[in-house]
């Protein structure tokens, strides 16, 4: 089992707000992922990381930011919340096996802008 | 554009009948490829892969078919359990990029 961590689960918040939600893995994972989700959708990729100091927009746009300060945390950050910013973010880090990277997942935050 | 879908997006199935899971996909120079599992309110939950050069994959009491051919995946629960009921999601990787591409979800109803 995966030991990828994500606080808070649950969000309430109000328009304007800033926010920070938080996400730690303790595997020594290289490479983490953060997804946002609508209930019943597919997961779209909007920031992943290869390492420390390395930070990238992925394909859905997003207002969101990142960092990757310490291999193990990889906060994202909405500076101003929107309602259009309810939705489930979850994050993943990812390991070389003898296959190919394989994903693991947090339980993911869920958000609510009001 | 690039695309995984699944092809039905519910499946109910009694309980301790097979169920089988599919998927489609479309980028191919996608060489890797992973089932998910889903609960309510949980994060997706790695359950198996396959890379292209397989065609098969066994897990406990999982198989996943891989038909290259026609781009085609297949997830198989042996036996179904209550505890299986979830969203199954399938998802690519094209060879050499960071992307895994999901598809929606195919919620599997275990009925008693």
């Amino acid at each position: 089992e995966a030991d990828i961590y994500q606080t808070p689960r649950y969000l309430v918040i109000g328009t304007g707000k800033k926010i920070t939600l938080e996400c730690s893995q303790t595997m020594g994972h290289d490479k983490m992922y953060w997804y946002q989700q609508d209930p019943g959708m597919e997961l779209h990729l909007i920031h992943y990381s290869y390492g420390v100091n390395s930070t990238e927009k992925g394909d859905l746009s997003s207002e969101s930011t990142v960092s990757r300060i310490r291999t193990e945390h990889f906060p994202l950050t909405l500076e101003s919340a929107r309602p259009s910013h309810t939705s489930q973010y979850l994050c993943a880090s990812s390991e070389y096996s003898v296959y190919q990277e394989t994903q693991y997942f947090g339980p993911g935050t869920r958000l609510l802008v009001l | 554009g690039e695309s995984v879908g699944l092809h039905l997006p519910t499946l109910s199935v009694q309980e301790g009948d097979n169920s089988i899971i599919n998927c489609a996909y479309s980028n191919s120079a996608s060489d890797y490829f992973i089932w998910y599992k889903q609960e309510s309110g949980k994060g997706p939950q790695f359950i198996i892969d396959i890379r292209s050069n397989m065609d098969k994959r066994q897990g406990q009491r999982v198989t996943v078919l891989l038909n290259k051919t026609v781009k085609h995946l297949s997830l198989q629960i042996a036996a179904t359990q209550p505890g299986d009921s979830a969203v199954y999601f399938c998802a690519e990787n094209p060879s050499g990029t960071y992307k895994y591409i999901f598809g929606t979800g195919t919620r599997l109803k275990v009925l008693a």
